[in-house]
């Protein structure tokens, strides 16, 4: 089965760090652009960052830029959001999603609490 | 950066009924070199991730029912749903995936009269 998984949610005071991995299985993960995505309480969705599927290119939503960064490791089938200096603007479920034009694979979600 | 917006917000038809939702976005999405609309529609239901219902503006999705279809070309786009069903009951959301960052639309929510 394709599957997303995200893990590494919770809460954290402003200012503060979180790290959000995203396990990929039931596909060749290495051939894919892979996207992370996030959703406030109530909102609408919102781009965030975005990688190359050999990781070489990465891309930022200007709310972040400067604060996350996005990796990935192809040979652990694992896709990450590191994300500091974290504000409470940045509360949401964040989703990651393949990317093979649109959005064709999502993952269930994280939640990210940044409150004091 | 492209903006996209949608309309309306919310929505309510009666069941058996068309409902249209439309998609604009700030610059075209029509990429010349392969005549594609690079334009996404997503259905989205309470506690759950978004859904891919219709890619390059008109291509359903495998597993998605016919009644749901999408049109459109350059900048301007619609959802069209051709007979409400119950299970249609969700918030629908277009996306742009031209350039980034892939900017989507602040979302439709659809309710049954």
């Amino acid at each position: 089965e394709v599957q997303l998984v995200e893990s590494g949610g919770g809460l954290v005071q402003p200012g503060g760090s979180l790290r959000l991995s995203c396990t990929a299985s039931g596909f060749t993960f290495s051939t894919y652009p892979m996207h992370w995505v996030r959703q406030a309480p109530g909102k609408g969705l919102e781009y965030v960052s975005a990688i190359s599927s050999n990781g070489a290119d990465t891309y930022y939503a200007n709310s972040v830029r400067g604060r996350f960064t996005i990796s990935r490791d192809n040979s652990k089938n694992t896709l990450f959001l590191q994300m500091g200096s974290l504000r409470t603007e940045d509360m949401a479920v964040y989703y990651c999603a393949r990317q093979p034009g649109a959005y064709d694979i999502w993952g269930q979600g994280t939640m990210v609490t940044v409150s004091s | 950066d492209i903006v996209v917006t949608q309309s309306p917000d919310s929505l309510a038809v009666s069941l058996g009924e068309r409902a249209t939702i439309t998609c604009k976005s700030s610059q075209s999405v029509l990429y010349r070199s392969d005549n594609k609309n690079y334009l996404a529609w997503y259905q989205q239901k309470p506690g759950q991730p978004p859904k891919l219902l219709i890619s390059w503006a008109s291509t359903r999705e495998s597993g998605v029912p016919d009644r749901f279809s999408g049109s459109g070309s350059g900048t301007d786009f619609t959802l069209t749903i051709s007979s409400l069903q119950a299970e249609d009951v969700a918030v629908y959301h277009c996306q742009q995936y031209y350039s980034t960052p892939y900017a989507f639309g602040q979302g439709t929510k659809l309710e049954i009269k």
